[in-house]
């Protein structure tokens, strides 16, 4: 089945404490993208890929890391996450970053920063 | 100033009935592409029709229909024969022609289906 794949699902931690939120798919897409969701704000890009090695920054990028080593995997990192970052992330993918190409999204992380 | 927006919050629709929520965009580049997403309390994010601007006609989906109207900057989704399993926050969203992919979303319209 072809899918976009997140782990965990949910995830509370503490500041400052780094962890890393794992995203693969299996759908030999070139593009994608982390975004994060908050109420009132929408969904806002965080990070994304255009292809392996190659990453660049969103809207709100910071206090975060990503890498694109392999094609299928985008993994987010937070090195010191803080309250702030308390909220429900989508990794995404789409054949390329071009108009018509949907983002197939992941089912999301629901991260708690105490 | 808002890219997408989405100008009703929350919408009640009598189950069978169809309903239109309303999206209206801002960008000066004339190669664009509309998305509408699903949400539903799941969380998921669903994939739901895709309207480019240089469509002539416009794009439909089973039961969902985009009603473009480029002069006008408005790209409303219509559901027909609404089901309870529609019940959920609808997302309209846009990609520039320069965006590197970018995928912007408006605040979403909460759509509730009664029976």
């Amino acid at each position: 089945e072809a899918q976009v794949t997140q782990n965990p699902r949910y995830l509370i931690t503490v500041t400052g404490k780094k962890l890393t939120v794992t995203c693969s798919q299996n759908m030999n897409h070139e593009y994608m993208s982390w975004y994060r969701q908050d109420p009132g704000l929408g969904l806002r890009q965080i990070y994304y890929s255009m292809n392996v090695e190659v990453t660049d920054k969103g809207d709100v990028p910071e206090g975060y890391k990503v890498s694109r080593k392999e094609k299928r995997n985008f993994p987010l990192i937070l090195e010191s996450p803080s309250p702030n970052q308390t909220s429900l992330y989508f990794c995404a993918s789409s054949l390329e970053g071009a108009l018509n190409s949907p983002l197939h999204f992941g089912n999301g992380t629901r991260l708690t920063v105490t | 100033a808002q890219k997408i927006t989405q100008t009703q919050p929350g919408m009640f629709v009598q189950e069978k009935e169809a309903v239109t929520l309303d999206c209206t965009y801002d960008t000066s580049d004339p190669s664009y592409g509309l998305f509408w997403y699903k949400q539903p309390s799941s969380g998921e994010m669903i994939f739901l029709i895709y309207q480019g601007s240089y469509d002539q006609q416009n794009a439909t989906e089973g039961r969902y229909s985009l009603n473009f109207q480029k002069a006008r900057k408005s790209a409303n989704l219509v559901i027909s024969a609404s089901q309870l399993g529609d019940s959920a926050m609808y997302f309209c969203a846009m990609r520039e022609g320069g965006s590197q992919g970018n995928l912007i979303f408006g605040k979403g319209t909460k759509l509730s289906v009664k029976p």
